[in-house]
């Protein structure tokens, strides 16, 4: 089966670093996606790692360890605009890429 | 560069009645895919098309059908609507195949 885990809500403050944690099984794996999403808004995307190890993007970077089924996102120095849902994605294999979403994970940034 | 564009933003449909949903993809990109997303949840992958052809068919009933035309925009079709189809339906295009890039999406309220 497919099944992609993540915390449902966090919260954190203004400056502060936060870690968002998600664990996948899949049938089939063709890169880890996190997108960002704000309320009522379109996913846009964040990062893709299909190598395990750490990628560094400015303020975000993103972890995967494909022995384990995990990866992570770090957001540094948060700002207010960071106050959004989070969402890993598995690409799953096949000769096409689909996405394959866990709910997301909702990040309140308070002063 | 223009993203990717989707119409209408909004639409209230009846039960049972029949909706078309437009995507135009980023301007070179010929991969297309389709995601519904309930609120509070991720996005469920439909379609995906690929030179105008059906890559990908996510677990949804043979009421949602899709199309995509000679210039990659595409078309996503549902028949005999129920009030469960309320979602935000995403439009994703991509030229790698990897990285998928959302439209704004369209918001369907079945009544």
């Amino acid at each position: 089966g497919q099944n992609i885990d993540q915390p449902t809500e966090m919260t954190a403050t203004e400056g502060a670093i936060v870690q968002i944690n998600c664990t996948y099984q899949t049938s089939g794996f063709n890169g880890l996606f996190w997108y960002q999403q704000h309320a009522g808004e379109a996913p846009t995307f964040l990062s893709y790692n299909v190598l395990d190890g750490l990628e560094e993007k400015g303020r975000f970077s993103s972890f995967l360890s494909r022995s384990k089924g995990y990866s992570y996102l770090l957001l540094k120095e948060l700002q207010m605009k960071d106050s959004a849902s989070y969402l890993c994605a598995v690409g799953s294999s096949g000769g096409y890429n689909k996405l394959i979403f866990g709910a997301g994970t909702r990040l309140a940034v308070h002063p | 560069d223009a993203g990717v564009t989707q119409s209408p933003t909004h639409l209230i449909k009846t039960r049972g009645q029949q909706v078309t949903l437009r995507c135009s993809p980023i301007s070179g990109h010929k991969s297309v895919s389709w995601y519904q997303q309930v609120l509070g949840q991720g996005p469920q992958f439909i379609f995906q098309y690929y030179e105008k052809e059906e890559r990908g068919r996510g677990n949804f009933p043979d009421r949602f059908s899709a199309r995509q035309f000679p210039n990659y925009s595409s078309e996503l079709n549902v028949n005999a609507l129920l009030l469960g189809d309320s979602a935000l339906y995403l439009c994703a295009s991509s030229l790698s195949g990897i990285e998928q890039y959302f439209g704004p999406g369209t918001r369907l309220t079945v009544t």
